[in-house]
């Protein structure tokens, strides 16, 4: 089976601009999730969707916006971005989601530099 | 606190044991977990324990769980150079209502010595 798959692995952008990662979940998957991870604050959560809908939310300001598919891939937009943005966007998994307590496999991220 | 926390660093020598220690925050996380980052690579899980246990092992992997203290450790025996890496702890946290999100602590760099 194959793995989480994250769209593109590295990307440049300057402030202002905006940017949409893309994810594709394990075959059969219906939760993901999003992270974002940077030497100062670690791997903090974004957001959570199942079956096309936002389940949870992390404390990020409303640049950040999610959206899931009828095929559970998922995408995340940030706008107008700020140095501050620059870091690995990681998503996972799981059939079920958080709230069951299921395995949440990891993509390999992508690494977003904001110049 | 709020905070999953863990202690930034830890150095082994190869073939001995490793022990990674974390404390986690809430009482109520269901899940506890123990993810491995390589460099440039997303997170693999290693293993999980679910709150009703108090050990897991799984090959040269051992959890212990005391709900207790709130406190998490994973054990690594004989230690290989190839377990070099970051090692993370996450908590399956209520964070509003019924949802639950996973709360990473900071990471434990693990670097195996020859």
């Amino acid at each position: 089976k194959a793995g989480v798959t994250q769209t593109p692995r590295y990307l440049i952008k300057t402030r202002g601009q905006q940017v949409t990662l893309s994810c594709s979940p394990i075959s059969g998957h219906r939760s993901v999730s999003w992270y974002q991870q940077t030497p100062g604050q670690g791997l903090q959560f974004l957001f959570e969707y199942f079956s096309e809908t936002q389940r949870n939310k992390g404390n990020f300001p409303g640049r950040f916006s999610g959206r899931q598919f009828s095929n559970s891939r998922s995408e995340m937009n940030v706008s107008t971005l700020e140095l501050g943005d620059s870091a690995l966007y990681l998503c996972a998994s799981s059939l079920g989601g958080t709230a069951t307590g299921e395995t949440q496999y990891f993509g390999p991220g992508t690494r977003l530099l904001v110049l | 606190g709020e905070d999953v926390e863990q202690s930034l660093f830890l150095s082994v020598r190869e073939g001995d044991s490793s022990v990674i220690n974390c404390t986690y925050t809430d009482s109520s996380s269901t899940y506890l977990y123990w993810y491995k980052q390589e460099p440039g690579a997303g997170l693999q899980l290693l293993t999980y324990i679910f709150s009703n246990m108090d050990m897991k092992q799984d090959q040269r992997l051992t959890v212990l769980l005391n709900k207790k203290d709130k406190h998490l450790s994973l054990r690594i025996a004989d230690t290989q150079t190839g377990d070099s890496a970051i090692y993370f702890c996450a908590e399956n946290r209520v964070s509003s209502g019924s949802a639950r999100q996973l709360t990473f602590g900071s990471g434990t760099q693990l670097t195996v010595l020859p």
